[in-house]
C-alpha cells in the first residue's frame, strides 16, 4: 500500500454535472499529479501540482482545474462533463522528482 | 517515433517462465520508472531506477544509460503477474512520459 489514497472510487455523473476527486498524498510528499485513463487506454497527464501552484499541464481544456493545499492534499475539478470524460482518474504523489506513488484511482462514469 | 516504446506490446506464457519486456526511449533522463496494472485496478510504481539493477522478490529491472534502454524480468512467473507492465519516463518538468504498455498474461 502506497498510502495515497483517493475518493471516491466510483461515481456517475450526468452529462453538464461537475465532479470534484480528491487525493491525499503520502506523507513528505510535496508533488501531485494527476491522470486521466480511458478504457484500454494508456494514462493521459492531466496536471501537476507543486507546492501548491500548477507546474504543468497536459493537453487538457480548462474546465479541468485543480487545486493542492497546504498539507498537500489535492482535488481535480472538471466542470461541464462530457461523455468522453468518462475514466479512471489516477492521482500520483511524490517529493518532487522521486518515485511517483500512485492511488487506486477514482473510476469516473459519465452518463 | 513516440519518446518511449516498449516491446512486446502483448506476451502470453506458461507460469514458470522466464519473462523479459524491453523498453527504450530516446530523451534524456534522470530516472525510468516500471509501473504495473492489473485489469480495471490503480498502477502499482514496482521500479524507479537510474543505473545499473534493482531486485525485488522475482522481479528485477536492469538500465543501461548509455543505449537509452530498460528490461524489467519476472523470474518463475505466476498467473497472478497477469498484468499490464508500463515503462516511463519523467521529461524536463518531471512529468511522466509513458510506454503504451505491455500486456502480459501468465496461463497456469
Amino acid at each position: 500500500e502506497t498510502g495515497v489514497t483517493q475518493s471516491p472510487t466510483h461515481l456517475i455523473k450526468t452529462r453538464g454535472q461537475q465532479v470534484t476527486l480528491r487525493c491525499s498524498s503520502q506523507s513528505g510528499h510535496n508533488t501531485v499529479s494527476w491522470y486521466q485513463q480511458a478504457l484500454g487506454q494508456g494514462p493521459q497527464f492531466i496536471f501537476q501540482y507543486y507546492r501548491e501552484e500548477e507546474n504543468g499541464r497536459g493537453n487538457f481544456p480548462p474546465r479541468f482545474s485543480g487545486l493542492q493545499f497546504p498539507n498537500y492534499s489535492s482535488e481535480l475539478n472538471v466542470n461541464a462533463l462530457e461523455l468522453d470524460d468518462s475514466a479512471l482518474y489516477l492521482c500520483a504523489s511524490s517529493f518532487r522528482t522521486s518515485e511517483q506513488y500512485f492511488g487506486p484511482g477514482t473510476r469516473l462514469t459519465v452518463t | 517515433k513516440n519518446e518511449v516504446e516498449q516491446s512486446p506490446q502483448n506476451l502470453t506464457a506458461q507460469e514458470g517462465e522466464f519473462i523479459t519486456i524491453n523498453c527504450s526511449y530516446s530523451v534524456g533522463i534522470s530516472a525510468l520508472h516500471w509501473l504495473q496494472q492489473h485489469p480495471g485496478g490503480g498502477i502499482v510504481s514496482l521500479f524507479m531506477l537510474s543505473s545499473g539493477k534493482k531486485k525485488h522478490g522475482r522481479l528485477i529491472a536492469t538500465i543501461n544509460i548509455q543505449e537509452k534502454h530498460s528490461s524489467l524480468h519476472i523470474t518463475a512467473s505466476h498467473p497472478r503477474d497477469s498484468a499490464v507492465y508500463i515503462c516511463a519516463v519523467p521529461d524536463s518538468n518531471y512529468q511522466l512520459i509513458w510506454g503504451a504498455g505491455t500486456k502480459l498474461i501468465i496461463k497456469p
